[in-house]
């Protein structure tokens, strides 16, 4: 049963850190999106790629977020310097980059900056 | 531009009664629909979605939509809740690239014994 992969799990890291949270898409999948979720904010997209290339990180903080397909089978997003404003579950999800398409969701990476 | 509205941010249903979550869209061309679930600590997954065809679409767990052009919507109704169904529901839309795409504020569901 494929799946999508996201590592860590839990991150606890202090102010200022670096971030890393990586995401494995499900195999032959072309489209990969980053999403963040909060109580007060709800699900939000930061941004999607499709065959590696951005297509859209207008809701991503450019200063101090980054995400990057270094190949097919891996996607990160990092944060630096992380604020405590940034504790949140981030998602990954995949697919087939097609209107009709299923997003499948990681299970999150649960961040928390103190 | 497409935009999705979900009324109702929280829904509470007794156990065995009709469960109606309420999604309406806008968009300037002919729509995907779909309906997400997300269960307490876990990602979203698919309950089901309208890409063309017959507009009452069924999906998994006995829960089905039906997509309205006229009143732009496509409400998620089940007809008896069941304890395993608290969770939260998302209505999202999509155009033919999937370029542009939209989740709404999601629905929490409480199912009361």
């Amino acid at each position: 049963d494929a799946r999508v992969t996201q590592t860590p799990r839990h991150k606890v890291t202090e102010m200022g850190q670096e971030v890393t949270m990586r995401c494995q898409p499900i195999l032959g999948h072309n489209t990969v999106f980053w999403y963040r979720q909060t109580m007060m904010q709800g699900l939000e997209l930061l941004a999607y790629f499709r065959n590696r290339a951005p297509l859209d990180d207008s809701g991503m903080p450019k200063d101090r977020f980054s995400a990057e397909m270094p190949d097919a089978t891996l996607a990160t997003l990092k944060i630096q310097p992380s604020e405590p404003r940034d504790s949140a579950v981030y998602f990954c999800a995949s697919g087939l980059g097609t209107g009709v398409d299923t997003q499948y969701f990681g299970p999150g990476t649960r961040l928390t900056v103190l | 531009a497409q935009s999705v509205t979900q009324l109702g941010s929280h829904v509470s249903v007794s156990e065995g009664a009709l469960v109606l979550l309420r999604c309406n869209y806008s968009s300037s061309v002919p729509p995907y629909l779909f309906w997400y679930v997300q269960y307490p600590n876990q990602g979203l997954q698919l309950l089901l979605k309208y890409t063309t065809g017959a507009t009452l679409v069924k999906g998994i767990n006995g829960f089905e939509a039906e997509f309205k052009k006229s009143e732009t919507s496509f409400h998620l109704t089940k007809p008896s809740a069941h304890m395993s169904d608290a969770a939260e529901y998302f209505c999202a839309v999509s155009d033919s690239t999937g370029n542009q795409f939209y989740f709404g504020t999601g629905t929490s569901l409480t199912v009361i014994p």
